[in-house]
């Protein structure tokens, strides 16, 4: 499974735009790219998932470039409540899907007053 | 719509002990996984049953064990308890290998 790097933490202030990029040179053909978030003492969190070029929701924005071997996921004037941990992941598709979702440690964002 | 129960929410445990933590699916899942979170670390994947059966299993050794009734629901049992198991234990279900939701976890301190 491809592995993913991403910042430790970042800071913030309520109002602004927060863009979280995720590294994944390893990425397989048939991957999915999916971001979850987590606030302390909870279970994890699906925000958003896409392949290619970008994807919106309600909550985030995943910008995917064509080579596909970065992400950003973007979070439009973030408040206090989006303090948490946001983890990339790389989850394989089809045949390959094995159920096991790897987590790296994740990105800490501190939105501040 | 219910989500994901897992319980309890805490527990303490003396070394050497064994404990069983419980975990209810989302309505509609039928595939439970096990994942493990230390303190400032990401889970780690324990293994994931499905129709009773253990599918995956990561990197955890023999004394983390499981089961998965014919409701979907599932428990964890963890034998011969250390100190480093204390962490927050998360159940996640799907629907087969999709749609995970995961729950609020059960805290475990082994002292």
């Amino acid at each position: 499974l491809a592995k993913t790097t991403q910042p430790i933490s970042m800071d913030s202030y309520e109002g602004q735009e927060v863009n979280i990029t995720c590294s994944h040179n390893n990425i397989a053909t048939n991957d999915y790219i999916t971001w979850y978030q987590q606030f302390p003492s909870q279970g994890p969190r699906f925000i958003i998932q896409g392949y290619k070029t970008k994807v919106t929701n309600e909550v985030a924005s995943l910008f995917i470039p064509a080579d596909r071997k970065s992400s950003t996921l973007s979070l439009p004037r973030v408040s206090l409540s989006d303090t948490a941990v946001y983890y990339c992941l790389v989850v394989p598709d089809g045949s390959s899907n094995t159920g096991k979702l790897i987590f790296g440690q994740g990105t800490t964002l501190q939105v501040k007053p | 719509d219910a989500g994901v129960t897992q319980s309890p929410t805490h527990l303490i445990k003396t070394r050497g002990q064994q404990v069983t933590l419980r975990c209810s699916p989302k309505s509609g899942h039928d595939t439970v996984s096990w994942y493990q979170q230390a303190l400032g670390q990401g889970p780690q994947f324990i293994f994931q049953y499905y129709e009773e059966e253990e599918r995956q299993r990561g990197n955890f050794p023999d004394r983390f064990s499981g089961h998965q009734f014919p409701n979907y629901s599932s428990e964890l049992n963890v034998n011969a308890l250390l100190l480093g198991d204390s962490a927050l234990y998360l159940c996640a279900s799907s629907l087969r290998l999709y749609g995970y939701t995961f729950g609020s976890g059960t805290r475990l301190t082994v002292v």
